[in-house]
């Protein structure tokens, strides 16, 4: 059974530039949050959805942005690209409302 | 605030020698606990998870862990490690029936010595 698929697994984008970053949960998993790590950090929480209805939200400003799909895929946006939002981006997927099979990540680079 | 917290950012074992890795947790109420593990550069693998009952959680690649709701903790151990268990290791938590997504502490680096 395929895993947590994330894409692209590398990029470098530019400050002020848009990134759409994008999540294909494992098969019959409803459930998929979005969690950002900087170097050196834990994970933090910046979205979960279920069912395709925002649940929630951490403390990421307005730039950051997602949705999920009806057949349960999910994109994470974020606008005008900061140096600091230079991270790995990591999806997970679960049958119910929390996410706990993650995916390999999405290596974001803003220079 | 919610908050996890690992006390020991590194940890050297020797190949062999037995493993704890502390974890304290700051909840209203108890909340659902996780432990996962990461190689660099690679996305976080899971462990082992407690939602309710035995406190004594056994999880793959030989790992358990303890839940003890009096001192908020939520240690892993394993008997003896192996050189590839070296990596980092983060314990985790959300609470029960929210979408507040799941808190991490900052993680542990374990080392392990031939």
């Amino acid at each position: 059974d395929a895993g947590v698929t994330q894409s692209p697994t590398h990029l470098i984008k530019t400050r002020g530039q848009h990134v759409t970053l994008r999540c294909s949960p494992i098969s019959g998993h409803k459930s998929v949050s979005w969690y950002q790590q900087v170097l050196g950090q834990g994970p933090q929480f910046i979205f979960q959805y279920y069912e395709k209805e925002e649940r929630g939200r951490g403390n990421f400003p307005d730039r950051f942005s997602a949705r999920q799909f009806p057949n349960y895929s999910s994109e994470l946006n974020v606008n005008a690209l900061l140096l600091g939002d230079s991270a790995l981006y990591l999806c997970a997927s679960s049958l119910v409302d929390r996410g706990d099979t993650f995916g390999s990540g999405t290596r974001l680079t803003v220079v | 605030a919610q908050s996890v917290t690992q006390p020991d950012i590194h940890i050297t074992v020797s190949e062999g020698a037995s493993l704890e890795l502390r974890c304290n947790y700051s909840y209203g109420a108890t909340p659902y606990l996780f432990w996962y593990v990461q190689s660099p550069g690679q996305g976080l693998q899971l462990l082992l998870k407690y939602f309710s009952g035995d406190t004594l959680v056994q999880g793959i690649k030989g790992f358990e862990a303890e839940f003890k709701r009096s001192q908020s903790s939520f240690n892993l151990r394993k008997p003896s490690v192996h050189w590839s268990d070296a990596a980092e290791y983060f314990c985790a938590a959300s609470p029960r029936g929210g979408a507040d997504g799941l808190t991490f502490g900052k993680g542990t680096h374990l080392i392990i010595q031939p």
